[in-house]
């Protein structure tokens, strides 16, 4: 099974920071890799598919980058709304597998 | 408007057991392979399980292999989870999905325990 580790586990930043968060595979898994948005109270939010694509409707502030075993996910002006919680999940082959995941607080 | 709507949930003894379900509209539920995904308190989201778009096929995390059992009925575009032999690290909001298409359900809560 493939297993997804997230760094860091935790962050703070300001308002107007640019801000990357690292996901890595245990083995190569291509491009199939995806980043989610979740909130307290509040169903998970796709942001990025296929490692690079941005979803429809999210702000082009958001950017995903990589292939193979290592991706990033990069936000490239923080704002108020971004402070949440960052997952990445792979999801070619059973099981799938999402990162531990990555809490944004605000500094 | 494309809803995915889960019940089924509540508080329930170790070692009983739960079935969920997930009720679809507003897509063509047929076609979509559907997953389970959880959340215990203060964690992160774990895939629980996923069966393809027929039915013929169906996937699980080890942890819930042999208790849990994932099923559809695509004629009621309903999607279930039967939760058997349940513990309490079992506690946890379900989220019914598609993960390819992007759509969630609201989250249904287990809790397990005495």
């Amino acid at each position: 099974d493939i297993q997804m580790t997230q760094s860091p586990s935790a962050m703070s930043a300001s308002v107007g920071d640019r801000v990357t968060i690292t996901c890595r595979a245990s083995q190569g898994i291509s491009h199939y890799l995806a980043w989610f948005q979740h909130k307290p109270g509040k169903v998970p939010k796709r942001l990025i598919y296929a490692a690079s694509i941005l979803q429809s409707g999210v702000p082009s502030r958001f950017s995903g980058s990589g292939s193979g075993t290592e991706f990033t996910l990069t936000i490239s002006s923080l704002q108020p709304e971004d402070f949440a919680t960052y997952y990445c999940l792979y999801y070619n082959s059973y099981p799938y597998s999402f990162g531990p995941g990555t809490r944004l607080e605000i500094k | 408007q494309v809803q995915l709507v889960e019940s089924g949930g509540g508080v329930v003894q170790p070692g009983r057991s739960l079935r969920l379900s997930c009720a679809a509209s507003g897509f063509t539920f047929s076609a979509s392979a559907l997953h389970w995904v959880r959340q215990a308190p203060g964690k992160g989201l774990e895939w629980v399980a996923a069966i393809s778009f027929d039915g013929s096929a169906s996937y699980y995390i080890d942890a819930v292999k042999g208790r849990f059992t994932i099923s559809r009925d695509n004629s009621k575009s309903t999607l279930y989870l039967e939760m058997n032999s349940l513990r309490p690290e079992d506690t946890a909001v379900y989220y019914c999905a598609d993960l390819i298409g992007s759509r969630w359900g609201q989250g249904t809560l287990v809790i397990v325990s005495s």
